[in-house]
């Protein structure tokens, strides 16, 4: 299994555009979970899902930012419209079905809004 | 609510040091706590989890629910430790983390 895989890598955008990253859990992995790093915040939990129904959104930081998770094998996290503020490196991580708490992370989306 | 703190963003040891890297955590209910690691290009993985009790590269953590603690600790820090570190509390299905320690290991 190549692991969680997230898309794309980089991104650099202007500030109002919008932007789709993307996530693929592992197979077999009911739960999903969007987290942002930041140098001054570290790693905050944006929004997860349990088979594929959001159950705590709680972290999203405001309207700009929307969530799906429309299949067991894919999810999305939409910021629109950008801005400079949300330059962040995004990660994706699944874990097992009421499994030992650990969290199998992607690569992370580095994102630049200029 | 649950929350993490790492009081240290960045610590710096000389090889062969001990290393003691600080998590305090607020949490009701009964806590799983984790370190989690992030190597220089690599993915965050899992080092260890308290329930384990486990050494693993020389890392050891012990659970302090008195203090509310879970310190990572490693009695000669070798320089591949250098690495960023996260604390996360686990609870209510979700895992959160603290804001990390990047531990440089100087030779």
């Amino acid at each position: 299994d190549a692991g969680v895989i997230q898309s794309p890598r980089h991104e650099v955008t202007e500030m109002g555009q919008e932007v789709t990253l993307r996530c693929k859990p592992i197979s077999g992995h009911n739960s999903l979970f969007w987290y942002r790093q930041t140098m001054m915040r570290g790693l905050e939990l944006l929004i997860y899902f349990n088979n594929n129904v959001p159950i705590d959104d709680s972290g999203m930081p405001e309207d700009r930012f929307s969530a799906k998770m429309p299949n067991a094998s894919f999810s999305t996290l939409k910021i629109q419209p950008s801005e400079p503020r949300d330059s962040a490196v995004y990660f994706c991580a699944s874990s097992l079905p009421r499994g030992t708490g650990e969290l199998f992370f992607g690569e992370g989306s580095r994102l630049t809004v200029l | 609510a649950q929350r993490v703190t790492q009081p240290e963003k960045l610590l710096s040891v000389f090889k062969g040091a001990p290393v003691e890297l600080k998590c305090n955590y607020s949490y009701s209910g009964s806590p799983e706590l984790f370190w989690y690691v992030q190597y220089s290009r690599q993915r965050l993985q899992l080092l260890l989890r308290h329930i384990s009790r486990e050494s693993i590269k020389g890392f050891t953590a012990d659970l302090n629910k008195g203090e509310t603690s879970f310190h990572l600790k490693k009695p000669f820090a070798q320089e591949e430790d250098s690495a960023m570190y996260y604390c996360a509390l686990g609870g209510a299905q979700k895992l959160v983390f603290g804001q990390g320690t990047r531990l440089t290991i100087n030779p």
